[in-house]
């Protein structure tokens, strides 16, 4: 299994651009969870989706971010426009909810630098 | 609601030293608690997991944890630390049949030779 899938490893934009990070989920996984790490806050839950319907938002800080889930293989998290403070890592995270097997599974990671 | 505390953000031990890493949690449901490593630049990876069942649990590169219900606590141990150990270590809880997990903030382990 290639596991969760990110792209791009890692942005570097300028304040102001648009930026948009990819994830592909685990086959088969039909929960999807975006998070944040920086230094200061830790990690934060942005947003999550069961069965590609978006469940909580409440992570998500200001209408600038928006994430979407097409199908059950893709999602992206969108910063428009973009500021300096929203440099961070960002994780996606799969997993097959309802079971108690349901540990998530995260990939590697985005690391974004906004200028 | 759900939380989980893990107190200081960072634990010196000498290599071969007993590593013990402490969380405590809070949940409203009977809960699903889990240790997470991150090594440098990567990903989370699953350390181990208590669902239902044995109380104390074994995962990899020698870990385990104990849950203890009357203390709230599922506290991450190693006998023998390694110099590879050196890494953030989060604890996580998710409540029930709840999908969301919640994490600690993470503490940090340096591995002394």
């Amino acid at each position: 299994d290639a596991g969760v899938i990110q792209s791009p490893r890692h942005e570097v934009t300028e304040m102001g651009q648009e930026v948009t990070l990819r994830c592909k989920p685990i086959s088969g996984h039909n929960s999807l969870f975006w998070y944040r790490q920086t230094m200061m806050r830790g990690l934060e839950l942005l947003i999550y989706f069961n069965n590609n319907v978006p469940i909580d938002d409440s992570g998500m800080p200001e209408d600038r971010f928006s994430a979407k889930m097409p199908n059950a293989s893709f999602s992206t998290l969108k910063i428009q426009p973009s500021e300096p403070r929203d440099s961070a890592v960002y994780f996606c995270a799969s997993s097959l909810s309802g079971t108690h097997k349901s540990e998530q599974f995260f990939g590697p990671g985005t690391r974004l630098t906004v200028l | 609601a759900q939380s989980v505390t893990q107190l200081g953000s960072h634990v010196s031990v000498s290599e071969g030293a007993l590593v013990l890493l402490r969380c405590n949690y809070s949940s409203s449901v009977p809960p699903y608690l889990f240790w997470y490593v991150q090594y440098p630049n990567q990903g989370l990876q699953l350390l181990l997991k208590y669902t239902t069942g044995a109380t104390l649990v074994k995962g990899i590169n020698g870990f385990e944890a104990e849950f203890k219900k009357s203390e709230t606590s599922f506290h991450l141990t190693k006998p023998s630390a390694h110099m590879s150990d050196a890494a953030e270590y989060f604890c996580a809880v998710r409540g029930g049949a709840n999908s969301k997990l919640t994490f600690g903030k993470g503490i940090t382990l340096s591995v002394r030779p």
